[in-house]
């Protein structure tokens, strides 16, 4: 089956560094995706990765470990608009010749001042 | 600069209702996925369409869910005789490959809630 867990909420002060952890257990792997989603708005795509290692962008970078089944997404000099939902999600690859998104719970970060 | 539109934005069905969701992706854009995502969660998916073909659809909760693109653009979800459960918010989203080898851009979504 397919399976993907990350912590539910974090709260941190603004100016500091945070990590974001995701695991998953997944058939199919080809890639894993963090987005960012604000209260009632959409998800918007924040990082990829499929191979190992540690991609950076800006004050955000994700890691993966495919062998651990593992990413991370480190979030920098926090500002208060990062308070978010931060959803990991896994993509997975089918038969069919097509790619689908399987999505965590998301883990709610608040930033306080 | 047109991203992916979803309509109505908030729609309350009573139960037993039926109910049409819209969702107008990005233009050009060959795959199209909705998902329903409920309170706390994240986005379940529930069908893919490659075009006007709807390759999979094995997330669809039950009968009552049916979707289509008829001309491979816009695309409408219907749930038949709502029910509570079904209050959720429902996402599309549109790709430009036939693979969504890119990053999926989302619609605003539609906040169905069912009374």
């Amino acid at each position: 089956g397919q399976n993907i867990d990350q912590p539910t909420e974090m709260t941190a002060t603004e100016g500091a560094i945070v990590q974001i952890n995701c695991t998953y257990q997944t058939s199919g792997f080809n890639g894993l995706f963090w987005y960012q989603q604000h209260a009632g708005e959409a998800p918007t795509f924040l990082s990829y990765n499929v191979l190992d290692g540690l991609e950076e962008k800006g004050r955000f970078s994700s890691f993966l470990s495919r062998s651990k089944g593992y990413s991370y997404l480190l979030l920098k000099e926090l500002q208060m608009k990062d308070s978010a939902s931060y959803l990991c999600a896994v993509r997975s690859s089918f038969s069919g010749g097509y790619n689908k998104l399987i999505f965590g719970a998301g883990t709610r970060l608040a930033v306080h001042p | 600069g047109a991203g992916v539109s979803q309509s109505p934005r908030y729609k309350v069905a009573k139960r037993g209702q039926d109910v049409a969701l819209r969702c107008d992706p990005i233009s050009g854009h060959v795959s199209l996925f909705w998902y329903q995502q409920a309170l706390g969660q994240g986005p379940e998916f529930l069908t893919y369409f490659q075009n006007e073909a709807q390759l999979d659809k094995s997330g669809l909760p039950s009968d009552r869910f049916f979707a289509e693109r008829p001309e491979g653009s816009v695309s409408t979800l219907k749930i038949q005789r709502t029910q509570q459960e079904d209050s959720a918010v429902y996402l599309c989203a549109s790709s430009p490959k036939r693979e969504a080898d890119n990053e999926q851009f989302f619609g605003p979504g539609t906040r169905l809630t069912v009374l």
